[in-house]
């Protein structure tokens, strides 16, 4: 079945710590996106990646970082510049040629940060 | 600049009921408009969408018609099941289509549907 996996679905860390968050589609998809939703809140986009070798910052790229080394991939660290970093991290992917802009979503990861 | 307003939940009803989310947006051009639909502790999945005026959306017994005039999508059922309790969100993707497919969302609704 075609999707979008990330592990773990769980993730505790002490402050201080870098983690990186997986994040793998088998869908082809050219384009890849990294969200961060906040209890009662909405999704904030805080990466994305149209191809291979490129990304862009989203709206709150500040102590994240992101590589796109392969089509598959597209993994998130949360550094430890990042003030409140708990929080649970959606992963989607869309098809760049599609002329509907919907995106497929993966489970997410829960990050504790104490 | 593009936004998406939603009604504030939870909003509550028995099995059975008629649901309706208000959704109404701010957007130059005409974008997309999506419904997605989270089940606790999972991602989103997509429930409908419609990509110009006057289209209407459906899937699962929900519906949402893309009103230009009113900048609305409001989010209908006609009998809410237990199995719909989840959060709802409404979204856009800014015209023109192609390249770059952003989303813009709202806060999300919470439904509660109790026997």
């Amino acid at each position: 079945d075609g999707g979008i996996t990330q592990s773990p679905k769980y993730l505790f860390r002490k402050e201080g710590q870098n983690v990186t968050l997986s994040c793998e589609q088998n869908l082809n998809h050219d384009a890849m996106y990294w969200y961060r939703q906040d209890p009662g809140q909405g999704l904030r986009l805080i990466y994305y990646s149209q191809i291979v070798n490129d990304f862009q910052k989203g709206d709150i790229a500040e102590g994240y970082s992101v590589s796109r080394e392969k089509k598959e991939s597209f993994p998130l660290t949360v550094t430890s510049a990042q003030k409140n970093p708990t929080a649970f991290y959606l992963c989607a992917s869309s098809s760049r040629t599609s002329g509907i802009h919907e995106q497929y979503f993966g489970p997410g990861t829960r990050l504790t940060v104490t | 600049g593009n936004s998406v307003t939603q009604m504030e939940g939870p909003v509550t009803l028995s099995e059975e009921a008629f649901l309706t989310i208000n959704c109404t947006y701010t957007a130059t051009g005409y974008p997309s408009l999506f419904w997605y639909v989270q089940y606790p502790g999972e991602g989103l999945q997509l429930l409908l969408k419609a990509t110009k005026a006057d289209d209407k959306g459906s899937n699962k017994g929900f519906e949402a018609t893309y009103r230009k005039e009113t900048t609305s999508f409001h989010l209908e059922k006609g009998s809410v099941q237990v199995s719909d309790s989840a959060v709802y969100f409404c979204a856009l993707s800014p015209s023109p289509p192609g390249g770059y497919n952003k989303l813009i969302f709202g806060a999300g609704t919470r439904l509660a549907v109790h026997p």
